[in-house]
C-alpha cells in the first residue's frame, strides 16, 4: 500500500544532542511537509519542500533543518534539542501544491523526548 | 496565525448519538478539509469540501460549508466508540500549498 513512513516512532535524545528524524513516502508526491505538534495543540508547520525547493516558515527556529535528498525521503534535523522541542513530529505529503488537490497524507509521527 | 477555530473544544457523547463539530475561519478559501487524529497517531484525511459546495457526504460523515459566515460543520451520525479521536479542520493558506489547522475538537464516544 502506498503510504508515508516515519522512523523511528519514538526517539529519546539528550538536551543539546543532535537528532535526525526520517520520513519516506511511496506516493510519489511532489510536496513533503514537517509539522510539530505539542500535546492538545494543532499541528504547526515547520517547513515544506515542493520538489527540491525548500520553504521555511518564518517562525521556525534555526535549530530545525531539513533535507530532501530525493523524491521519496525527507529528514528533519534538530541541531541542539531543547526541552521545549519535545513533541510529536509529523511528516505529510501532498500531490500538488496548489488548486484544490492539496489533501495531505500523514505518517504516524515520531514522538521526541528530550532528557 | 491560526486560520481555523473549532468548537466545542471537547465533546463527550454516548454511542449511537450524533456528534457535531464546528469550525470558523478568517480569510477566503477555495476548500476546507477535515482530519481525524487518533491518540498518538498521525492525521487522517476525512473529507474535502470546495468553496462552491455547500454540503458533502461520506459514509456517516456530513460536512457543510457556509462561505458567507466563514464556517463549516462536521456531523458524525450514529457514532461508535471507534470514532473517539481529535478532529481538526484545515484551510489552505496562500496558494493552497499550506494548510492551517484549527485547534481541534476532542471527541469521546462512550460505549
Amino acid at each position: 500500500d502506498a503510504m508515508v513512513i516515519q522512523n523511528p516512532r519514538y526517539q529519546v535524545t539528550q538536551f543539546g544532542k543532535p537528532v535526525t528524524l526520517s520520513c519516506s513516502q511511496t506516493l510519489n508526491h511532489n510536496v513533503m511537509y514537517w509539522y510539530q505538534q505539542k500535546s492538545s495543540q494543532a499541528p504547526k508547520l515547520l517547513f515544506h519542500y515542493y520538489d527540491k525547493d525548500f520553504n521555511n516558515e518564518a517562525d521556525t527556529p534555526d535549530n530545525f533543518q531539513s533535507r530532501r535528498p530525493n523524491t521519496s525521503f525527507c529528514f528533519l534535523d534538530i541541531r541542539s534539542p531543547g526541552l521545549g522541542d519535545a513533541a510529536m513530529y509529523l511528516c505529510a505529503t501532498s500531490r500538488d501544491a496548489g488548486g484544490t488537490y492539496n489533501e495531505q497524507f500523514f505518517g504516524p509521527g515520531t514522538r521526541l523526548t528530550v532528557l | 496565525s491560526q486560520q481555523g477555530e473549532e468548537d466545542p473544544q471537547a465533546l463527550s457523547i454516548q454511542e449511537g448519538e450524533n456528534a457535531t463539530m464546528n469550525c470558523s475561519y478568517k480569510t477566503s478559501i477555495n476548500n476546507l478539509q477535515w482530519y481525524r487524529q487518533n491518540s498518538g497517531r498521525g492525521l487522517v484525511h476525512l473529507i474535502l469540501i470546495r468553496s462552491n459546495e455547500r454540503e458533502k457526504h461520506s459514509g456517516r460523515l456530513r460536512v457543510t460549508l457556509d462561505t458567507s459566515k466563514k464556517s463549516s460543520s462536521l456531523l458524525i451520525t450514529a457514532s461508535r466508540a471507534a470514532d473517539t479521536a481529535s478532529y481538526f479542520c484545515a484551510t489552505p493558506r496562500e496558494y493552497g500549498n499550506k494548510l492551517v489547522f484549527g485547534a481541534g475538537t476532542i471527541l469521546r464516544v462512550k460505549s
